[in-house]
């Protein structure tokens, strides 16, 4: 089945910087990955997500961009605000199991 | 339109127990997804029902299971609990579509003594 490994499990920054988080996943004929914000005490929120056949796609502060070749993806926040300090999730469409696979998952600090 | 909605909210056992979880997802839904959350595993895939049929099952043993009913609602049961069981218990719904956008509830915090 799919893998997916999210880089790093922790990530300080000052409010105004750039923030990063990388995934790499395994099954090469996985088509969805979207990406999740989990606020303390409630579910997971979709906050963006992208398809196959899109390398790069934005909104607003947020862009993720996809290598198939490589099969990793990355999630990318401009001009941090404290409230975007959450715990954030990628995932990977298992096409096999027609299900999610998440990666282990990221908390973002950003720093006032 | 109201969002996924789990019961209850926490809830603690003792090993041996059996809980039953429920879940309602947002109306018009037919997928129900759960997923156990712990911090040294993440965000565990448990089982999908889709129209009251089980699609798909992840990787946990039996003592997990569940269903769905014809109103979507849908339930989760762990027999004969044990201290590994504390989680939190995410209930998602979709329209089940292949890859659409999964909604979450806030979960249910199992602890086992």
């Amino acid at each position: 089945g799919e893998n997916v490994e999210q880089h790093p499990s922790t990530l300080s920054v000052q409010e105004g910087d750039s923030a990063v988080i990388k995934c790499t996943y395994s099954d090469s004929a996985s088509n969805y990955f979207p990406w999740y914000k989990q606020e303390l005490g409630k579910g997971p929120q979709l906050i963006i997500d992208i398809r196959s056949n899109v390398g790069e796609k934005k909104d607003q502060r947020i862009a993720v961009t996809l290598n198939k070749t490589a099969k990793h993806f990355s999630l990318h926040i401009t001009e941090t605000q404290p409230e975007d300090s959450a715990v954030y999730f990628c995932a990977a469409h298992d096409n096999a199991g027609n299900m999610l696979t998440f990666g282990g998952g990221t908390r973002l600090m950003v720093k006032p | 339109k109201a969002g996924v909605t789990q019961t209850p909210r926490y809830l603690i056992k003792t090993r041996g127990q059996q809980v039953t979880l429920s879940c309602s997802p947002i109306s018009g839904h037919r997928s129900v997804s759960w997923y156990q959350q712990t911090p040294g595993q993440g965000l565990q895939f448990l089982f999908e029902y889709f129209s009251e049929t089980q699609r798909n099952k992840g990787n946990f043993p039996g003592r997990f299971s569940g269903r769905q009913f014809s109103n979507s609602r849908s339930e989760m049961n762990v027999s004969t609990l044990e201290l590994g069981d504390s989680a939190l218990y995410l209930c998602a719904s979709s329209e089940g579509q292949g890859t659409g956008e999964l909604f979450f509830g806030e979960g249910s915090r199992l602890t086992v003594l």
